[in-house]
């Protein structure tokens, strides 16, 4: 079973559109969300993080959008570059030991 | 800085053979994970080592094996593979308990 479900599969936005990425769970013990950026070939870096005590966090282009009662929360990609072109991951952790991760979302932008 | 390096990059073995893969951090970093990444499953915790010598089992431990002897070096042993876990597998560390994990670029392990 699946501790943290990630959707869409796969997503294509046009540059200069808004990337969004979706992840549930329902674990309420979890208490700490990064998101991952992956290119082919590559190990997964750590690209935004919250704690369940936010509800949104921006970093540049990039937002975590946290919704505790409905267990969810989203990345979102503002003006999409086809340099964005990744895999992107959510993860949830308990006391930053164990980690779970989504099966992944390919996202590819169009030029 | 070297940072995080796994190896073999690429590794073809056969069922039954042990096979060790390795990890070496040049941080001093305190905590180091290993992860499997499968398509459809993203990636999933095998062990983790708080510190040398301290070893922790994650959400799939079954088959492999971990050692710590120093801080530096973590390495990952599938002791009689199976072709279930062909896998890419990754190396992670972070300085400490709530700090970002640094990945390295994966070891692709194939078992025929």
């Amino acid at each position: 079973q699946q501790q943290v479900k990630q959707s869409p599969q796969s997503l294509i936005v046009q540059k200069g559109g808004i990337s969004i990425i979706n992840c549930a769970y329902e674990n309420t013990a979890f208490d700490y969300f990064p998101w991952y950026q992956q290119f082919p070939g590559k190990g997964p870096a750590l690209l935004i993080a919250i704690r369940p005590d936010v509800s949104e966090k921006k970093e540049g282009r990039f937002t975590i959008s946290f919704n505790k009662s409905a267990k969810q929360f989203s990345l979102h990609i503002m003006d999409s570059q086809p340099g964005d072109s990744a895999t992107y991951f959510c993860a949830a952790s308990i006391n930053f030991n164990k980690f779970y991760f989504g099966s992944g979302t390919k996202l590819n932008v169009k030029p | 800085d070297a940072g995080i390096t796994q190896s073999p990059r690429y590794k073809i073995t056969e069922t039954g053979r042990q096979v060790t893969l390795m990890c070496h951090q040049t941080w001093s970093h305190s905590y180091m994970f290993w992860y499997r990444q499968d398509l459809g499953h993203g990636l999933r915790l095998i062990y983790y080592s708080a510190a040398a010598d301290i070893t922790d089992k994650g959400e799939v431990p079954d088959g492999y094996v971990v050692s710590r002897s120093k801080t530096e070096n973590f390495p990952l042993t599938l002791e009689s593979a199976t072709r279930s876990q062909t896998s890419v597998y990754f190396c992670a560390s972070s300085r400490d308990r709530g700090q970002p994990q640094h990945f390295g670029d994966g070891t692709r392990l194939s078992i025929l």
